[in-house]
């Protein structure tokens, strides 16, 4: 069975420092792998998705970056970290399941408190 | 641009009544709508689904309905019990983007014993 992992669960980081956030995939190739970012109380922001290594494609313009170095591995970055980036951070594959359905699976996802 | 409302964004329910949560989209070339809930600290997991070509889908005591001509679906929760309290997201897909969802704001449920 397929099964995703993120790491760290939670962070602490100052303003200014660097992040890096990762999420690797297990049983499935060449998954289309997707980060998104919740803050509290609302709902979810797609940052970035990526259909195979080195291929990313971002949604909104931020101080974030992704990289996919590995067909299974996605890593969310920043070089320098800013209060509004706090949240909830979750990464998910797509996979086409039976009768063609899109299901979209999440992974335990990253608390980042930044202060 | 493409948009998903959700409403209510909260719903208050005693144990065993049901509950409903209603969704409209403004992509008319979406054709996959699932649902997620998600508990506490935890990762969104998908709980029921439905295509275009499907009016309705029921998983115990879950059902989804979807009006393609008025672009509505809703999910519908029957017998509610304390375990279903939890926040409750709608999606669709972003027209051609196989796998690009775009999700409602969630509505939180709470169910009172």
């Amino acid at each position: 069975s397929q099964t995703i992992h993120q790491w760290p669960a939670t962070l602490v980081q100052p303003v200014g420092s660097p992040l890096s956030l990762e999420c690797t995939v297990e049983g499935t190739s060449n998954p289309n792998l997707y980060w998104y970012r919740q803050a509290a109380g609302r709902g979810l922001q797609l940052l970035f998705y990526s259909v195979g290594i080195g291929q990313i494609s971002s949604e909104v313009p931020q101080n974030l970056s992704a990289s996919r170095p590995q067909d299974r591995q996605f890593i969310l970055s920043s070089k320098k970290l800013l209060l509004s980036d706090s949240g909830f951070y979750l990464c998910a594959w797509y996979h086409t399941g039976r009768e063609g359905r899109y299901e979209q699976y999440f992974g335990p996802g990253t608390r980042l408190t930044v202060t | 641009g493409e948009n998903v409302e959700q409403h209510p964004s909260t719903l208050s329910v005693q144990e065993g009544d049901s509950a409903v949560i209603k969704c409209t989209y403004s992509d008319s070339a979406s054709n996959y709508f699932p649902w997620y809930k998600q508990e506490l600290g935890k990762g969104p997991q998908l709980i029921i689904d439905i295509r275009s070509n499907v009016g309705e889908k029921k998983d115990q005591r879950i059902a989804v309905t979807l009006n393609k001509t008025a672009k509505h679906f809703s999910l519908h929760i029957t017998e509610t019990q304390p375990e279903d309290s939890a926040v409750y997201f709608c999606a669709a897909t972003r027209g051609g983007s196989q796998g690009n969802l775009i999700f409602g704001k969630g509505t939180k449920l709470s169910v009172k014993p």
